[in-house]
């Protein structure tokens, strides 16, 4: 089945070492997502690929940045995490020109930060 | 004032119970309105797109009036499994391809 997967499922890391969480879609999607997600908030968008063309929200800090290396793969690397970053990422895809702007999510990779 | 905005909830029924979610968006510009549904510690599903004319997914009834930037959901007969949380979703106009998402409401069916 065609869909959006994500690794880890769990991530334990500790204060200000890096991490790279992986995204990988068989969707072939144009845009691919990346959000943040703490306890009882909305998903917050950190940035998302236009094909190759990154596209960063204001107010995502500069310790966040990604990489995306072909259509099936997306990176978010988080160079210095702290105890706030502890959260859930969710990888997304679409496809624009389609029905609507449907997104679909990864399973998430929970991060906890020690 | 939020984006979208959504009852936080709980809403705790019995099973068989009719419950209606509201939601509430502030740009007129927006055109493409969904309910996602994310279990806890899940991902967001979506669960239906909502239409101006309303539309309907068996039990599932969506609403959607622009003149007032609200949007419903209603369910019917509610199951245990309908447990989750119910994330209000409209597309962003000033953004290409992007989604705001509400907080959610939380709804709790019990026996």
């Amino acid at each position: 089945d065609a869909m959006v997967i994500q690794n880890p499922r769990y991530q334990v890391t500790q204060f200000g070492k890096p991490v790279t969480l992986s995204c990988s879609q068989t969707l072939n999607h144009n845009v691919m997502y990346w959000y943040q997600q703490k306890s009882s908030q909305a998903p917050k968008l950190l940035f998302h690929y236009y094909d190759k063309d990154f596209n960063n929200e204001a107010d995502t800090p500069d310790n966040f940045q990604s990489r995306r290396p072909n259509t099936s793969f997306c990176f978010l690397d988080i160079r210095s995490p702290g105890l706030g970053d502890a959260a859930m990422y969710l990888c997304a895809t679409s496809s624009p020109g389609g029905a609507s702007d449907t997104q679909y999510f990864g399973p998430g990779t929970r991060l906890t930060v020690l | 004032r939020k984006e979208v905005e959504q009852d936080p909830g709980p809403f705790n029924v019995p099973e068989g119970a009719t419950v209606a979610f509201n939601c509430t968006y502030s740009n007129s510009a927006s055109q493409s309105f969904f309910w996602y549904r994310q279990d806890c510690r899940k991902e967001p599903k979506l669960l239906m797109s909502v239409y101006s004319s309303g539309n309907e997914d068996g039990r599932f009834t969506a609403q959607l009036n622009r003149a007032s930037q609200y949007i419903s959901l209603l369910i019917r007969d509610s199951k245990l499994s309908d447990s989750a949380t119910y994330l209000c979703v409209v597309n962003d106009p000033g953004g290409y391809n992007k989604l705001i998402f509400g907080a959610g409401t939380r709804l709790a069916v019990h026996p």
